[in-house]
């Protein structure tokens, strides 16, 4: 079963302009990973957030998590064509698993 | 230092057959994680080896099994195939335990393809 929830489920823009997803999870957590998956580099790491933190950065990256809402939100700022992929987020399941969300797709227009 | 590799890339099987992939994690990476990626259900986690011990395991039925070897070389393995195994199975390595708590290294996948 799936623990995240990615909103929305496809997201188009052009490049340049700020893309914003957002994940919910259910149950809490220790922490909350992101990944990019297209067809030239497959599955890739981005960021991982623990619970006590609430704010990361990596380059044009920046994940906020809210434990509260129970939700994370992944920005990408200025983007570019490459950034065209499918992300998920992953939370922590049974015994150290990860459990994915379903994901967003984004599409960069030229 | 050369990434996680998954043999084969692609594979063909009927129903009812078995089959082997295989997966060389990156070097030094003692943890050895496998999913299973579908368009209806997502990546969904099937089991984790560590030291050559299955450490946990996901939601799958004992058709699909799997084991590492001390060089950290991990192969799982499903029988008797249904065309619902049909899937991408990605591979993915960890320096620690705990693909929760760790960075997931993923290979390119292997492609199955059940007829």
């Amino acid at each position: 079963s799936q623990q995240g929830e990615e909103d929305p489920q496809a997201l188009s823009i052009q490049e340049g302009e700020n893309a914003t997803m957002n994940c919910s999870y259910k149950t809490s957590i220790n922490n909350l990973q992101w990944y990019r998956q297209n067809s030239g580099r497959g599955l890739v790491h981005l960021i991982l957030i623990r619970s006590n933190e609430r704010e990361k950065h990596s380059g044009r990256l920046r994940v906020t998590l809210d434990t509260s809402k129970k939700s994370s939100s992944l920005l990408i700022t200025a983007s570019r064509a490459a950034d065209t992929a499918s992300y998920f987020c992953a939370t922590d399941g049974s015994n150290y698993q990860l459990i994915w969300g379903a994901g967003t797709k984004l599409i960069i227009k030229p | 230092k050369a990434g996680v590799t998954q043999t084969p890339r692609y594979l063909i099987k009927t129903r009812g057959q078995q089959v082997t992939l295989s997966c060389s994690p990156i070097s030094g990476h003692r943890s050895v994680s496998w999913y299973q990626q579908t368009p209806g259900q997502g990546l969904q986690f099937l089991f984790e080896y560590f030291s050559e011990t299955q450490r946990n395991k996901g939601n799958f039925p004992g058709r699909f099994s799997g084991r590492q070897f001390s060089n950290s070389r991990s192969e799982m393995n499903v029988s008797t195939l249904e065309l619902g195994d049909s899937a991408l199975y990605l591979c993915a390595s960890s320096l620690a335990r705990g693909p929760s708590y760790n960075e997931q290294f993923f290979g390119p996948g292997t492609r199955l393809t059940v007829l």
